[in-house]
């Protein structure tokens, strides 16, 4: 089945750093990926969609310039929490939609999700 | 807009017990809709997907239903095991721009 790679699983970062989140799309490709944030015991809320070779859309609220999207090829989309603060402490999820492949139905596939804690 | 509900928010049973979790949605043009399992700190599994024309789908002891029209879903697990322990999530994609809307999840835990 369509299997989407996350990393790293966790990381820790001291305030005002950067740190980059990878998603890949192992056995598929991936024109579109999407990117979610999960607080504590809450579900998952869109932050934006990353699209291949073009600039990522951002739901209300996100911040752009905070959070960058790279979707630089077919199987990789990155995000980029720049100039961090404690606030932005989270569970960041990826996925990619698997509908790429001919008759294939189009389902979500998820990464394992990345811990950024930041101190 | 969307807005899924999942209700209960936690269930607690001993182990052997059928488990019911339910899922309902305000917005009836779905493509799809999707139930998906969470372990602490991890990603989501794919459980079942059953396509908007689709009125059930069935994996081993999972069995979910769907009524697009009334705007429902039930997830049903047979004979429940310690390890369906998790936070189960309904998810429904919409037919417009085919983004998820999800619930907040029942937390389920099977004692033994």
């Amino acid at each position: 089945g369509a299997v989407v790679s996350q990393h790293p699983s966790w990381v820790i970062c001291k305030s005002g750093t950067s740190v980059k989140i990878e998603c890949r799309s192992l056995d598929f490709q991936a024109t579109t990926m999407f990117w979610y944030r999960q607080f504590p015991k809450q579900s998952l809320m869109l932050m934006a969609t990353s699209n291949e070779g073009s600039k990522a859309t951002y739901e209300q609220g996100v911040e752009k310039d905070k959070f960058l999207i790279n979707h630089a090829s077919l199987t990789l989309s990155t995000l980029t929490v720049t100039s961090a603060h404690p606030e932005d402490s989270s569970f960041y999820i990826c996925s990619a939609r698997d509908g790429d492949r001919a008759g294939k139905t189009y389902g979500y596939t998820f990464g394992s999700g990345t811990r950024l804690t930041v101190v | 807009k969307q807005e899924v509900t999942q209700i209960p928010a936690a269930l607690s049973v001993p182990e052997g017990e059928n488990l019911v979790l339910n899922c309902s949605f305000t917005d009836s043009a779905i493509y799809n809709l999707q139930w998906f399992r969470q372990d602490p700190g991890k990603g989501l599994t794919s459980l079942l997907l059953i396509q908007s024309s689709q009125r059930e789908q069935t994996s081993g002891r999972l069995n979910a239903s769907l009524d697009k029209s009334s705007g429902r879903s039930t997830l049903y697990i047979a004979a429940s095991q310690p390890g369906d322990s998790a936070t189960y999530l309904c998810a429904v994609q919409a037919l417009a721009d085919y983004k998820l809307s999800f619930g907040a999840g029942t937390t389920v835990t099977v004692r033994a």
